[in-house]
């Protein structure tokens, strides 16, 4: 059965520094990856996703991410944190030949000026 | 283009009350999906619709939880009796159709507390 693991549950950065939220990937098929973002009362926001083309990823407000498949992981970046970046972030797998979304527990994003 | 709409936003019921909440998908979507978020965790799949037939229900509570989508556009999901555990937020979420692949947009959620 697929899952995803995100690695932190809290990451602090300051404005202006780079941003890493880890996730790691457990999948018996090529899995189609996806990172959503929440903001506080707001529905979830896909940022990007895999779906097995090209490894590195590029989403919407700067973020990408890269799948690694030797390391199961898909690790989402930014350059450069923004305020507005502070939110929740899910990692996300969806099931082999499904629609079916497994969440990982999220990871929170606080950012200081 | 409008989002998928939800209501209501928020809800407080004591336990062994009923509750229905509604949701308006994107539209054009075929696949509609219920979602359930405890605090603190990630958003857990409740039921699938793809137009107006249900494709995965295998983590619905059935003896609680009722969904339908009669005219394959807009849904229901109601909880009869709540439970103390079902506090959490309800989302809903739509996608074009149906192929592993799809985005799924989600509507604002809706957030219940039961006391």
């Amino acid at each position: 059965a697929q899952s995803v693991t995100q690695l932190d549950s809290h990451v602090s950065v300051s404005e202006g520094t780079p941003v890493l939220l880890r996730c790691n990937y457990s999948s018996s098929y090529s899995p189609s990856l996806f990172w959503y973002v929440q903001h506080p009362n707001k529905g979830l926001q896909l940022l990007l996703k895999y779906t097995s083309a090209a490894t590195l990823v590029k989403g919407i407000n700067g973020f990408e991410a890269e799948f690694k498949k030797s390391e199961t992981s898909f690790h989402l970046t930014k350059p450069s944190a923004h305020m507005s970046d502070a939110a929740e972030y899910f990692c996300v797998v969806s099931e082999y030949n499904t629609d079916k979304l497994i969440f990982g527990t999220g990871t929170r994003l606080q950012v200081f000026p | 283009e409008a989002g998928v709409a939800q209501s209501p936003r928020y809800k407080i019921i004591e336990k062994r009350q009923s509750v229905a909440f509604w949701c308006n998908p994107i539209s054009g979507h075929a696949t509609l999906y219920w979602y359930q978020q405890i605090l603190g965790q990630g958003p857990k799949l409740l039921i699938q619709f793809q137009n107006n037939g249900v494709v995965d229900d295998s983590q619905l509570p059935k003896d609680r939880f009722s969904a339908e989508r009669l005219k394959g556009v807009d849904s229901t999901l109601k909880i009869q009796p709540a439970k103390l555990e079902d506090s959490a937020v309800y989302l809903c979420a739509s996608s074009l159709e149906s192929s592993g692949r799809e985005t799924q947009y989600f509507g604002p959620g809706t957030r219940l507390l039961v006391l």
